[in-house]
């Protein structure tokens, strides 16, 4: 079936620097999409969302960017910080018909001090 | 205040037991949700109910039943548990919008089954 996938299992960045985690994705119906972060122990937590009409989205210290054309997704964190350390999972659905999320394998970042 | 809580978080038990494990959501939505993670973090939905009434059933073993007494709750029983079972289930909930929605999760329900 159709699902959506990472590019990279683990992310390892240094403290104050820019991280960037890819997701592509195979349904070309899916109009929404959202990041999540997991950290250990935890339920994935909302990060951030975009709809299929935008290629663009910021947030509080992340941007999600939408390239419809070679299905992909991307998570942007400025400033990494320790915090920040987590799976990141992206995942889809589409507005109507099915309501259930596709998840990706996620990612893991690590934040080195 | 939490949103969306689950009971209960560790559960240990023996192959071929009975359990349930419960969700509870307080943000008014009319979506519930059953997800399993696996081992190696993959999520995948099991079940879903809007308004009480059954819209997703995943291929799940029929051993899996959830039940929905109204549109806060969410339960899920699990009959005659297997090694296999042994998971993290998260619940989650969301608000039909008709233009995509979010969807919260709970805190997880860590089974083990020996």
């Amino acid at each position: 079936g159709e699902s959506v996938g990472l590019h990279l299992p683990t992310l390892s960045v240094q403290e104050g620097d820019n991280s960037i985690i890819n997701c592509a994705y195979s349904n070309s119906a899916s109009d929404y999409f959202i990041w999540y972060k997991q950290e250990s122990g935890k339920g994935p937590q909302f990060i951030i969302d975009i709809r299929s009409n935008m290629d663009k989205r910021q947030g509080q210290r992340v941007t999600v960017l939408l390239n419809k054309t070679v299905k992909h997704l991307s998570l942007q964190i400025a400033a990494t910080q320790p915090g920040d350390s987590a799976v990141y999972f992206c995942a889809e659905n589409m507005a109507t018909g099915r309501r259930a999320l596709t998840f990706g394998s996620g990612t893991r970042l690590q934040v080195q001090p | 205040d939490t949103a969306v809580s689950q009971t209960p978080k560790y559960l240990v038990t023996q192959m071929g037991n009975d359990k349930s494990i419960k969700c509870e959501q307080n943000l008014g939505h009319d979506t519930m949700y059953w997800y399993k993670q696996d081992s190696k973090k993959f999520l995948k939905i099991m079940f879903s109910y809007n308004n009480k009434e059954l819209i997703i059933n995943e291929t799940v073993p029929n051993r899996f039943s959830p039940k929905s007494p109204d549109k806060a709750h969410l339960n899920l029983h699990i009959n005659s548990l297997e090694l296999g079972d042994s998971a993290v289930y998260f619940c989650a909930s969301s608000q039909r919008r008709g233009q995509g929605e979010t969807q919260y999760f709970g805190p997880g329900t860590r089974l083990l089954v020996l």
